[in-house]
């Protein structure tokens, strides 16, 4: 059972928009900044977001972010089939005195 | 370019004890963290400990505390996990990753390839 609640799948065709949720609390997303990172099939995670909503200078603008509270989200525009990854959400937890990570989404795209 | 090469996994008998090294190249070592982050097979990710730029601070995830021990050597570029009283729940691919910044500051920019540790009788 993962700190951070992610929806386990989500879906949607090429050229769409979608939206993975990170939901946590006070003392992880409410207090300390959410980075995003994306794994593709047999490889190792990538940062696609820190501090909120900074990207790398080479993740795309199609990738973007939001925060309200204790919440996450990432937004994908105009889907591409090599999106198809899991994407994991991640911030310190205080209580814990840990990084926790969401438990991951699996992007399918159709 | 930034490189980060863990080794050292391997198939491990229940309560013995396994060392991981993840090796550096293409930037300044000192000037960052390193975290260990690992995945049970099938599952997702689960973040093991941090070491700070100096060594100076260390932080465990309580599934590891009292057991794993992070340690880095800066004339070597090299970080260690060493791990004793293994589990088979320890199983996973364990990724080195750098922190953006010299302290934990939970966005990991750079990840090794993984290096696979089985616990098994």
């Amino acid at each position: 059972q993962s700190v951070l609640t992610q929806p386990p799948s989500v879906s949607a065709a090429p050229g769409q928009k979608v939206t993975i949720s990170c939901s946590g609390g006070i003392s992880n997303i409410g207090s300390y900044s959410v980075s995003w990172y994306q794994q593709l099939p047999t490889t190792a995670p990538k940062l696609l977001i820190y501090d909120n909503h900074k990207r790398p200078s080479e993740i795309p603008d199609r990738f973007s972010t939001s925060k309200s509270g204790t919440s996450a989200t990432l937004v994908i525009t105009g889907l591409q089939t090599g999106d198809e990854a899991d994407y994991y959400c991640a911030t310190w937890d205080t209580s814990l005195g840990e990084v926790v990570f969401g438990g991951g989404t699996k992007l399918t795209v159709l | 370019q930034v490189q980060l090469v863990e080794s050292g996994g391997g198939v491990v008998q229940p309560g013995r004890s396994l060392r991981l090294s993840c090796g550096a190249s293409g930037y300044t070592f000192s000037s960052h963290a390193i975290h260990w982050v690992r995945q049970p097979p099938g599952k997702g990710l689960e973040w093991v400990a941090v070491i700070w730029y100096d060594g100076s601070n260390k932080y465990y995830a309580d599934s590891v505390k009292g057991r794993f021990t992070i340690s880095r050597d800066n004339s070597k570029n090299t970080v260690y996990l060493e791990m004793n009283s293994l589990r088979a729940e320890d199983t996973a691919i364990y990724y080195c990753a750098r922190d953006r910044g010299p302290v934990a500051g939970q966005s990991f920019d750079y990840w090794g390839q993984g290096t696979l540790v089985t616990v098994s009788s």
